[in-house]
């Protein structure tokens, strides 16, 4: 099984900083790999999907890089509604499976 | 608007069933498929599992083979999950997601259910 793994597990910045989130997979998962928003009592929303293309109604300042083992997820300029949890997702080839990431809380600081 | 409607909380005791609903709308229901993601309290995204609307294939987690079945209502648009012999760590929020018609065709999830909370306590 693919083990896809988050760093930080938390991040404390401010409102109009850059933030950087870290997802790497244990072997390669081409470009299959997604980014996904949640905020407390809330389901996740997909924000991008295939390592780098944003969902429908995602803004710009998201943006999603990377591929094989090494991805990352860039908000160019913190908003306060952008506090939340992140996960990455992969869905491996044979086994088709998918896994998640174990999340990353940014938080204001 | 794409839309995934979930059934509402449910409290079991161990040993027992429990059968949560995902009545899709907005969109062509077979020409989809749906995944079933769990959330224990406190904890990240689990994935369960994934049926086709289009043909009834499915593909399970290897942790929950044998205790887990998903099915489709092509009628009403609505998918199913069933989890028999609950354990106390199956306490959980469960997510409908839509996903591929056929697992190798994406490797994403959008939109989500609102989820069900699922109790099991003696």
């Amino acid at each position: 099984e693919i083990v896809l793994t988050q760093s930080p597990a938390t991040l404390s910045l401010s409102p109009g900083e850059r933030a950087t989130l870290s997802c790497r997979a244990s072997q390669s998962v081409s470009s299959y790999l997604a980014w996904y928003q949640q905020k407390p009592g809330q389901a996740p929303r997909l924000l991008i999907y295939d390592a780098s293309n944003r969902a429908t109604g995602i803004p710009a300042r998201f943006s999603g890089s990377g591929s094989g083992t090494d991805f990352t997820l860039t908000i160019s300029s913190l908003e306060p509604e952008d506090f939340a949890v992140y996960y990455c997702q992969q869905r491996s080839n044979w086994p088709p499976k998918y896994t998640f990431g174990q999340g990353t809380k940014l938080e204001i600081k | 608007q794409v839309q995934l409607v979930q059934s509402g909380a449910e409290v079991k005791k161990p040993g027992a069933s429990v059968k949560v609903s995902c009545k899709a709308s907005g969109y062509t229901f077979t020409s989809y498929g749906i995944s079933w993601v769990r959330q224990a309290p406190g904890q990240g995204l689990e994935w369960m599992g994934w049926i086709s609307a289009y043909n009834g294939n499915t593909n399970y987690a290897q942790k929950l083979q044998g205790r887990v079945t998903m099915t489709t209502d092509t009628s009403t648009s609505t998918a199913y999950m069933e989890l028999r012999s609950l354990r106390s760590d199956d306490t959980a929020v469960y997510y409908c997601a839509r996903g591929p018609i056929s697992i190798l065709s994406q490797a994403w999830f959008d939109p989500w259910g609102q989820g069900t909370l699922v109790t099991v306590s003696s």
